[in-house]
């Protein structure tokens, strides 16, 4: 248990349709990470999170938002999903200093659409 | 436009033997290197990094080497056991702390 929980682990859903996944940080993390993995792809960077406050952004899609809560859980939320949404989704959290061990990532949750 | 190329999808090794995973980059801004291992059904979990001020940092059976004129970084393996058969991803950290990962190297162990 890396102590970032995602959830749900699993999600399947229709084209049009939107979803929300959960992210809780490890516990002292203020940093959230959400990153998509497609098919044939890395791990790609959508969106972080620094207290509440959005810190960066990557490749993330119009139909795509996330926030983080004051009591640091997050969450991504996915709109009018097309059959090109379906990946894994992972979250990752890290504290402040130098990420000397990077971030810590939760297992996923894997989206599929149909 | 990939900043962190993985250009092996997959790589077998026999076990006993050394696995070799590469990894080049293009931004000479990246100054933190990391690697990841991911099993199926679980996260990338944090595997070993370097420094660019090194061009080696060991720790057990992984060691990574950084060549920084030739923008290139490898990971050894040795001796490969089964259990480090899985995806490894190369990753870099940029100026704003974001980490910047390779497509990933599959690596099989062989008994």
């Amino acid at each position: 248990d890396s102590g970032v929980t995602q959830t749900p682990k699993h999600l399947i859903t229709a084209t049009g349709q939107r979803v929300t996944l959960r992210c809780s940080p490890r516990s002292g993390d203020l940093s959230v990470y959400w990153y998509q993995q497609s098919l044939d792809q890395g791990l790609q960077f959508l969106i972080q999170y620094y207290n509440g406050e959005e810190r960066a952004k990557g490749n993330i899609l119009e139909r795509f938002s996330a926030q983080q809560f004051p009591d640091l859980h997050s969450e991504l939320n996915l709109s009018s999903l097309e059959l090109g949404d379906s990946a894994l989704y992972f979250c990752a959290s890290s504290g402040t200093g130098h990420l000397i061990y990077g971030y810590t990532f939760g297992s996923g949750t894997r989206l599929t659409v149909v | 436009d990939q900043q962190v190329k993985q250009n092996s999808p997959s790589l077998s090794v026999q076990e006993g033997r050394i696995s070799i995973l590469n990894c080049d980059y293009t931004n000479s801004m990246f100054d933190y290197f990391l690697w990841y291992k991911k099993y199926p059904a679980e996260g990338p979990t944090f595997l070993i990094s370097i420094s660019s001020i090194k061009d080696k940092n060991e720790d057990g059976r992984f060691t990574v080497f950084l060549n920084k004129s030739a923008k290139h970084l490898s990971l050894h393996i040795v001796p490969s056991q089964p259990g480090d058969s899985a995806v490894y991803f190369c990753a870099a950290l940029d100026r704003d702390d974001k980490i910047i990962f390779g497509k990933g190297t599959r690596l099989h162990i062989l008994p």
